[in-house]
């Protein structure tokens, strides 16, 4: 089973709001990821964080690497309708094999124009 | 094509039969990983392969599931006797990096296979 807690499952949101996501988990992990998946397609990556407290930008796009090692979250500024799809956390726990990742169950975006 | 390929991209299996689902990676990708996401789901580790080797099956869930990557490229994921529980979308993914991974480590995923056991 998934070791991540994603929140919120959904948002319906309106053209121009920001959007504000999280992911938490009781495990330590050295690596986090933000992922967008649409429709039929398998997902992209948004977003990597490597080191506690570090905060990385991509265009409207912000993610924080949580100081505790345990937590994750991921802005999308002034949204526009493209922002919808699912996102997905992910992480690397310290224990397991580079090649392993944990994913959250995602959160679906819907944006209204 | 210029990303990571799968076939078939549907399947249809009856309950007991045996599958096999195709990965094509991205040329010279060293790394190829092998995910389970159910409807609704995150996607789930099974298996991955640096090259030939399986460094890591921690997450195939039963004797039934087996992968194999004998050249180093192409793998395929067999399930054998399926369960209606093995329904799900199959991603496959690979990435260029290897066990340290790079600034800008980035895993590739395919379509996926989507598996449904009757």
């Amino acid at each position: 089973g998934q070791q991540l807690n994603q929140s919120p499952q959904s948002m319906f949101i309106q053209e121009g709001e920001d959007v504000s996501m999280n992911c938490t988990s009781s495990s330590i992990f050295n690596t986090w990821l933000w992922y967008k998946q649409d429709p039929g397609e398998g997902p992209v990556l948004l977003i990597a964080l490597y080191k506690a407290g570090e905060l990385t930008s991509n265009g409207r796009l912000t993610a924080q690497f949580g100081i505790t090692r345990k937590d994750s979250f991921l802005n999308i500024s002034a949204s526009i309708p493209s922002d919808v799809g699912i996102y997905f956390c992910a992480g690397r726990m310290t224990t397991d094999s580079w090649g392993k990742l944990q994913f959250g169950a995602g959160t679906q975006v819907v944006v209204t124009p | 094509g210029a990303g990571v390929s799968q076939s078939p991209r549907y399947k249809v299996a009856k309950r007991g039969q045996d599958v096999a689902l195709r990965c094509d990676p991205i040329s010279g990708h060293v790394s190829l990983f092998w995910y389970q996401q159910a409807l609704g789901q995150g996607p789930e580790f099974l298996t991955y392969f640096q090259n030939e080797a399986q460094l890591d099956k921690s997450g195939l869930p039963s004797d039934r599931f087996f992968a194999e990557r004998p050249e180093g490229s192409v793998s395929t994921l067999k399930i054998q006797r399926t369960q209606k529980e093995d329904s799900a979308v199959y991603l496959c993914a690979s990435s260029l990096a290897e066990a340290d991974p790079l600034p800008n480590e980035k895993l590739f995923f395919g379509s996926g296979t989507q598996l449904s056991v009757l």
